[in-house]
Formats: C-alpha cells, structure tokens, sequence
C-alpha cells in the first residue's frame, strides 16, 4: 500500500506571501496520477490539481503543481485570504486505488 | 449545475446496518466512475469504495472489505452503499463523489455536501 505522507503539518503564512506544501509517497507514483484538493471548514473538499500539475476547472492561476516519482509539491504563489485551508494530496493510480495524504492545514498567521 | 447530494445517515447500533444513496444531476451520469470517501470527526479523508460507469468493476478499502457494498442505478442516476456490520469506527461523515473518467481510478471532481453515520450504543 502506497502511504502519503505529507509536510509540514501545520503551515501560518500571511497573505501574500507564497505557500509550498509537500506530499511525499512511500513508493514511485505516476505523475498522472496525483491529485490535490483543498477543504475548508465545514465544506467538501474540491479539487486543486490532478495529473500532478493541471488546474481543475474554476482553480486560479496563483496554485500551481509540481513533482514526480515519490515527491510532490503544491505551491500557491500568492496567497490570498480564501486560500487558507486545509490541503490534501491523494494518489489514483494503485492499489488499493485511492490513499489520502493526512492533510496540511494552511493558517493565517 | 453538476450536483451530487447524499441521503441515508443516521445513528445505528453496533453490528447495525445502514443504506446510502447518492443523487446525481446536471451531467451524463453513466459517463462516470463513483465513489464514496469519509471523514471521521476531525480527521482526515478516507477513501471507502469506487464503482466504474457501468458496475462492471468494483474496489473498497480493506478496512470496509466484506461489509460494504458499492452499487448504483444509471436509470436513477443514483450511487448507493450498503454497510452492514457497522462498527465504532465506521462513524464519518460520508461523501460521495465522481471521478475523473469512467473507471474507478481518477481524481474526484465533484464532490456532494456529505451524510453522516453515527454508530454508537
């Protein structure tokens, strides 16, 4: 079974500046088979990214992602209020089929 | 507007068992793979089970192995989960969602509002 495991737990930036989250995988992943999703409290989670690196519909600009093999990245490059939340990365392309990071919340510092 | 609204939860005894169902509308609904993920009280999201666009093929985390059933109904546009010997830790709050793509494998791009399961005595 191929765990996520993802860095930093917690992560308190201001607005502006630029966020990087990790996901790291316990074994090699197919780049297209990496996704992220942000959730906010009380809400769904939505997708951010899949294929490693595309925007999901509706995503701006400013979140982009990166990465291959066993390490991935999340990077908004300037964050903005509606930005801070909790983020998780997940991989679709093994068996079992799908595992969950345990998630990086993103706070307002 | 794609939408996906889950109904069924409940609270039930341990052993218990409980039947979701998951409404589709706004898109082709048999175009898609489905699943269900869940989310224990201030944890985080667990993937459950997965069916492809036509029931053909089947997958679910071995924590829910042998006691959930994944189903659906494309003339209803409806997703559907049987857990039958709930337990303790099957208390969640319970999303359905589709994937990206008509198998079990793929992202999951829409995602409803959730139903929560409560086992308790």
């Amino acid at each position: 079974e191929i765990v996520l495991t993802q860095s930093p737990g917690t992560l308190s930036l201001s607005p502006g500046e630029r966020a990087t989250l990790s996901c790291r995988a316990s074994q090699s992943i197919s780049s297209y088979y990496l996704a992220w999703y942000q959730q906010k409290p009380g809400q769904a989670p939505r997708l951010v990214i899949y294929g490693a690196s595309s925007r999901a519909t509706g995503v701006p600009d400013r979140f982009s992602g990166s990465g291959s093999g066993t390490d991935f990245t999340l990077t908004i490059s300037r964050l903005e209020r509606e930005d801070f939340a909790v983020y998780y990365c997940q991989q679709y392309g093994t068996s079992p089929p799908n595992s969950f990071g345990q998630g990086t919340k993103l706070e307002i510092k | 507007e794609e939408q996906l609204m889950e109904s069924g939860g409940g609270v039930v005894r341990p052993g218990g068992s409980l039947r979701l169902s998951c409404a589709a509308s706004g898109f082709t609904f048999d175009d898609y793979g489905m699943a269900w993920v869940r989310q224990a009280p201030g944890k985080g999201l667990e993937w459950v089970s997965g069916i492809d666009w036509n029931a053909g093929s089947t997958s679910y985390a071995d924590s829910v192995k042998g006691r959930f059933t994944i189903s659906r109904d494309n003339a209803m546009n409806s997703l559907y989960l049987q857990m039958n010997s709930l337990r303790a830790e099957d208390t969640a709050l319970y999303y359905c969602a589709r994937v990206t793509g008509g198998l079990t494998l793929g992202a999951f791009d829409i995602w409803g509002q959730g139903t929560l399961v409560t086992v308790s005595s």
